[in-house]
């Protein structure tokens, strides 16, 4: 695709519910990046994947939160049980490779996650 | 000490103004330096990309690097309302075989007609 692609757009659930969050990253990266962005606070790193692998899971904040990636392609996000603080904005990033100009990470649209 | 720091402003200026976005930062092994820019509800685009330390120059963009103090800046000439968005500096450490990015919290900038 043109872009990094993020869906949903928007999700609004309720507290103790579990959310899927997907990202498409742009075709022929290889590197793909989760990140958090809460209201006046900067982005937060989640996860990286290389590939299909996650070699740096350091930034998830619980073991409610997991991640994938099938095919070296699309991520999906899991939140389980989810909690009020987990409210944010949740960004994915696509990179070419992992180092130097190879690097450089476009970002998605995000998706607004609101637990009620 | 975080390692990059970066005021949260709001910085306000009126259009046409020259704007300067700053960032500072600990970690001496950042190599890599980046000025990305976003709008209300929308993720973060790449404006520059810069290694050394000095100049470069895109548009009425110009982002400087000086290593020595540890320091970046983004210069913005002829500032637009279209400017307006929260700019945020991200650093990469070259010495590591992968990294990740660290990024400052961003400034918002607010350019009037």
């Amino acid at each position: 695709g043109a872009g990094v692609s993020q869906s949903p757009s928007n999700k609004v659930t309720e507290k103790g519910k579990d959310v899927e969050l997907r990202c498409d990253p742009i075709s022929g990266h290889t590197a793909l990046y989760w990140y958090r962005q809460s209201l006046g606070q900067g982005l937060e790193f989640l996860i990286y994947f290389q590939g299909n692998s996650a070699p740096d899971k350091s930034g998830l904040p619980s073991d409610r939160f997991s991640a994938e990636r099938t095919g070296g392609s699309v991520s999906t996000l899991t939140i389980q049980r989810t909690q009020q603080e987990d409210s944010a904005v949740y960004l994915c990033a696509s990179s070419v490779g992992l180092a130097g100009v190879q690097n450089i990470q476009y970002f998605g649209a995000g998706t607004r996650l609101s637990v009620l | 000490q975080k390692e990059v720091e970066q005021d949260p402003g709001p910085l306000s200026v009126p259009e046409g103004a020259i704007v300067s976005l700053n960032c500072t930062y600990s970690n001496s092994a950042f190599q890599y330096f980046m000025w990305y820019r976003q709008y209300s509800r929308k993720g973060p685009e790449l404006l520059m990309y810069t290694y050394s330390s000095g100049n470069k120059e895109d548009g009425r963009f110009t982002a400087q690097v000086d290593k020595s103090s540890k320091y970046i800046s983004l210069f913005i000439r002829d500032s637009q309302p279209s400017d307006s968005a929260t700019y945020l500096c991200a650093m990469e450490d070259k010495n590591s075989g992968y990294s990740t990015l660290t990024f400052g919290k961003g400034t918002m900038l607010l350019v009037s007609p």
